[in-house]
C-alpha cells in the first residue's frame, strides 16, 4: 500500500492568496483527520471525516479554513485568504474505524509570508 | 484542563537504560491509546497502540495503560541512539472516533 499521500509537500504563498492542500488516504480506511502542527501548539486536530462526512470541525480555527472529502479516496484543505499565523505543517491522516490506528502522510509544510 | 499532557522534556537517557515516558488524559471514557514516534522533519510514525489494562510488550517497547489513574507509559528497553525522537501520545475520544495528541516528549539517548 502507497500509504497516506499529501500534496504539495512545501507551499510558500503570499498573504492574501488561496492555498489548497489535498490528501489521499489509505484504500479501505473510512476516517480521515487533517492535523496542524506549530512549535507552539503541536499537533492540533482541525477536522475529521468518518465514511466522507464532516463529524467534527470546532478544531478549525477561522471561518478562512473549509475541507472537504467529496469521495472516499481524496479530501482538500483550503485556507482562504492565508495568513503568516497560518503558517505550519498540515498532516493528513486516516484509519479503519475497528482499530482507530491512524496513518499520517509526509505532510505539506506551508509557509506563508 | 488539556485533554492530553505530556512532560515536554527533553528527556536524555544514557545508551543501553530504560526510557519512561508518561503522558495522562482527561477523559474518562477513552478506549484506545496510541504512542507516536516523531523525527525532526518526518511524519509521526506509530509504534504501540494498547486497548485494556495492563502491559503490552513489542521488542525493545512495553505500553502501559491504567484506566483508572487516566495513565498511559511507555518503556524502551536497551535504549539506542536512534531512539532519539519527540514521542506523542494520543487518545481515542471513543464515543466519537476523535484522536486527540498530547505536545510530544523530546527523548535524547545519550552515547
Amino acid at each position: 500500500d502507497a500509504g497516506v499521500i499529501q500534496s504539495p509537500r512545501h507551499e510558500v504563498t503570499e498573504m492574501g492568496q488561496e492555498v489548497t492542500l489535498r490528501c489521499k488516504p489509505i484504500s479501505g480506511h473510512n476516517s480521515l483527520f487533517w492535523y496542524r502542527q506549530t512549535m507552539m501548539r503541536g499537533l492540533e486536530l482541525l477536522i475529521y471525516f468518518n465514511n466522507n462526512v464532516p463529524i467534527d470541525d470546532s478544531g478549525m480555527p477561522e471561518d478562512r479554513f473549509s475541507a472537504k472529502m467529496p469521495n472516499a479516496s481524496f479530501s482538500t484543505l483550503k485556507i482562504q485568504p492565508s495568513e503568516p499565523r497560518d503558517s505550519a505543517v498540515y498532516f493528513c491522516a486516516s484509519s479503519l474505524g475497528s482499530d482507530r490506528k491512524a496513518f499520517f502522510g509526509q505532510g505539506t509544510r506551508l509557509t506563508v509570508v | 484542563q488539556k485533554e492530553v499532557e505530556q512532560n515536554s522534556g527533553p528527556l536524555s537517557v544514557p545508551e543501553g537504560a530504560i526510557a519512561s515516558l508518561n503522558c495522562t488524559y482527561s477523559d474518562r471514557v477513552s478506549q484506545s491509546f496510541f504512542w507516536y514516534r516523531q523525527y525532526s522533519g518526518k511524519s509521526p510514525e506509530l509504534i504501540m497502540s494498547i486497548y485494556s489494562n495492563g502491559d503490552k510488550e513489542d521488542g525493545r517497547f512495553t505500553a502501559q495503560l491504567n484506566k483508572a489513574s487516566q495513565y498511559v507509559s511507555l518503556l524502551i528497553r536497551d535504549s539506542q541512539p536512534s531512539d532519539s525522537a519527540t514521542y506523542l501520545c494520543a487518545v481515542n475520544m471513543n464515543r466519537d472516533d476523535k484522536i486527540i495528541f498530547g505536545k510530544g516528549t523530546r527523548l535524547h539517548i545519550l552515547p
